[in-house]
C-alpha cells in the first residue's frame, strides 16, 4: 500500500520566519510528487516534482525532491499570515492499467502569527 | 489554467435520501476524474477513479453500491450518495487532469446528513 508521511503535523511561527515542511513516501510505480495548499476549500496546486535534485521555486516558496531517499521538502521564506494553511503532499503513482492516482499525506497545519 | 467546477457547493439532506454531486471540467476534456472525501482535520482520501464510458474503480473499503459514479461525458462525472446516513457527512472533492500538469481540484461539496 502506498504511503505518504508528512512532518510536522502542525507548526506555529511568527511572520518573517522561514519554515521547512517534510514529506517522505513509499510507493510503487512513482511518477511525481505534488504539493498543495489548502485553506477553507479545495487544495490549490503549488508544485509538481518529477526529477530528483531540481528545485522548483515560486516566489517565497520552493521545493526539492530526493528520489533516492524518497522525500521532499517545501520551504517557505519570510512567512506571512496569509501563508497560514494546511500544506498537503501527494504522490502520484500508477494504479493499474494506464491510470494514475494520488495518495495524500495527512498535511502540515501551518499557523503564521503576526 | 484548467478549471473544475462542482455543484452543489453545500447540501443538507435527510437520512435515507440520495444526493447527487456533479463535477465538470470547464475548459478541457477529462477521460479520468477522481472523487475524494475529506473528514474534518483529516487528509483527502481517494474514493474512486471515474473513467469516461466505463465503470469506476473504487478504492478498498468504499462501497460501490452506496457511492454511485457515472462518467457519461468527457466533461462531467457525477457522484450519487445513496441512502445517506449522518456518517456520510463530509467534504467531497473531485479532480480532473493529471500527467504533466497535476490534478485540478473542484471547489468541493460539503454534505451534511441530518
Amino acid at each position: 500500500e502506498d504511503k505518504v508521511v508528512q512532518s510536522p503535523l502542525s507548526l506555529v511561527v511568527h511572520e518573517g520566519d522561514t519554515v521547512t515542511l517534510n514529506c517522505s513516501y513509499e510507493v510503487t510505480n512513482f511518477r511525481s510528487l505534488l504539493w498543495y495548499k489548502q485553506e477553507k476549500k479545495a487544495p490549490t496546486f503549488l508544485f509538481m516534482l518529477t526529477s530528483s535534485g531540481i528545485e522548483k521555486k515560486s516566489g517565497r516558496l520552493s521545493s526539492i525532491l530526493d528520489k533516492k531517499e524518497l522525500f521532499s521538502i517545501l520551504n517557505i521564506t519570510a512567512t506571512q499570515t496569509g501563508d497560514s494553511a494546511v500544506y498537503l503532499c501527494a504522490v502520484e503513482a500508477r494504479s493499474g492499467g494506464s491510470n494514475y492516482k494520488l495518495t495524500f499525506g495527512k498535511g502540515t497545519l501551518l499557523t503564521v502569527n503576526p | 489554467g484548467a478549471v473544475v467546477s462542482q455543484h452543489p457547493s453545500r447540501v443538507i439532506c435527510k437520512s435515507g435520501t440520495s444526493v447527487k454531486i456533479e463535477c465538470r471540467s470547464l475548459d478541457f476534456q477529462a477521460t479520468t476524474m477522481f472523487w475524494y472525501r475529506q473528514f474534518p482535520k483529516q487528509s483527502l482520501m481517494l474514493m474512486a477513479t471515474s473513467n469516461e464510458g466505463s465503470k469506476a474503480t473504487y478504492e478498498q473499503g468504499v462501497e460501490k453500491d452506496k457511492f454511485l459514479i457515472n462518467h457519461a461525458s468527457l466533461t462531467l462525472s457525477t457522484l450519487t450518495v445513496t441512502s445517506a446516513h449522518p456518517e456520510d457527512s463530509s467534504f467531497y472533492i473531485c479532480s480532473a487532469g493529471g500527467g504533466l500538469y497535476g490534478q485540478y481540484f473542484g471547489p468541493g461539496t460539503r454534505l451534511t446528513v441530518t
